[in-house]
């Protein structure tokens, strides 16, 4: 079974210092991976996301997350964090294998930057 | 683009009735997944449909909950009779099957209160 975890419930920076949001899974088989915000009353956003190639991979708004295999990380980074970051992130793993389609969420963190 | 269109945004009903939640894809998109969002919970996945067909229902909670595609531009989920625990955020989610890894694009979502 694969599986999501993020150890933050949430993560408080300061506006314009860099933010870094955790994640580690664990799937059968490479992974994709993927990054969400959501925020208040809106469904969610993507942001980025590795299937393969470079480690480092970037998306939207500025961020960026590092797919480190040997320690099944992928964690949400942003080198100047602004207020209007503040969101629920989620981080989601799905299986890299032929027919494989679940995409499983980690429980979410609560990011909030502080003016 | 429109994006994914779900209806209505908030229901609040009384137990015992019967609720509807309805969601347009993105045209073109052959995959569309039910997510169920609460607080306790996170985000769960209730069912996939591939080409308007059931592939996992293993999520749906119980015999109450049903969902159907009848064509690649609507589906619907239903719950009869509903209970309170069944308040929570419920997510249409689409995504083009078979090519390298797509990204989920999600919907408002709508709020169902039972009261």
């Amino acid at each position: 079974a694969q599986s999501v975890a993020q150890p933050e419930d949430q993560v408080n920076v300061a506006e314009g210092n860099p933010l870094t949001v955790k994640c580690t899974y664990s799937v059968s088989g490479n992974p994709y991976l993927f990054w969400y915000v959501q925020y208040p009353n809106r469904g969610l956003q993507f942001l980025l996301k590795y299937i393969t190639g470079d480690n480092l991979v970037k998306g939207s708004y500025g961020f960026e997350a590092e797919f480190n295999k040997s320690q099944t990380s992928f964690h949400l980074k942003k080198p100047s964090a602004l207020v209007s970051d503040s969101a629920l992130y989620f981080c989601a793993v799905r299986g890299a294998g032929a027919g494989s389609y679940q995409l499983t969420f980690g429980k979410g963190t609560k990011l909030s930057v502080i003016p | 683009d429109a994006g994914v269109i779900q209806s209505p945004r908030h229901e609040v009903t009384e137990m015992g009735q019967e609720v509807t939640l309805r969601c347009k894809p993105i045209s073109g998109h052959n995959s569309l997944f039910w997510y169920r969002q609460t607080m306790m919970r996170g985000l769960e996945l209730l069912i996939y449909f591939n080409n308007n067909v059931p592939i996992d229902d293993s999520g749906m909670p119980e015999d109450r909950f049903s969902a159907k595609m009848p064509n690649a531009s609507f589906s619907t989920l239903k719950i009869q009779p509903s209970e309170p625990r069944d308040s929570a955020v419920y997510f249409c989610a689409s995504t083009k099957q078979g090519g390298v890894a797509g990204e989920l694009f999600f919907g408002e979502g709508s709020r169902l209160t039972v009261l």
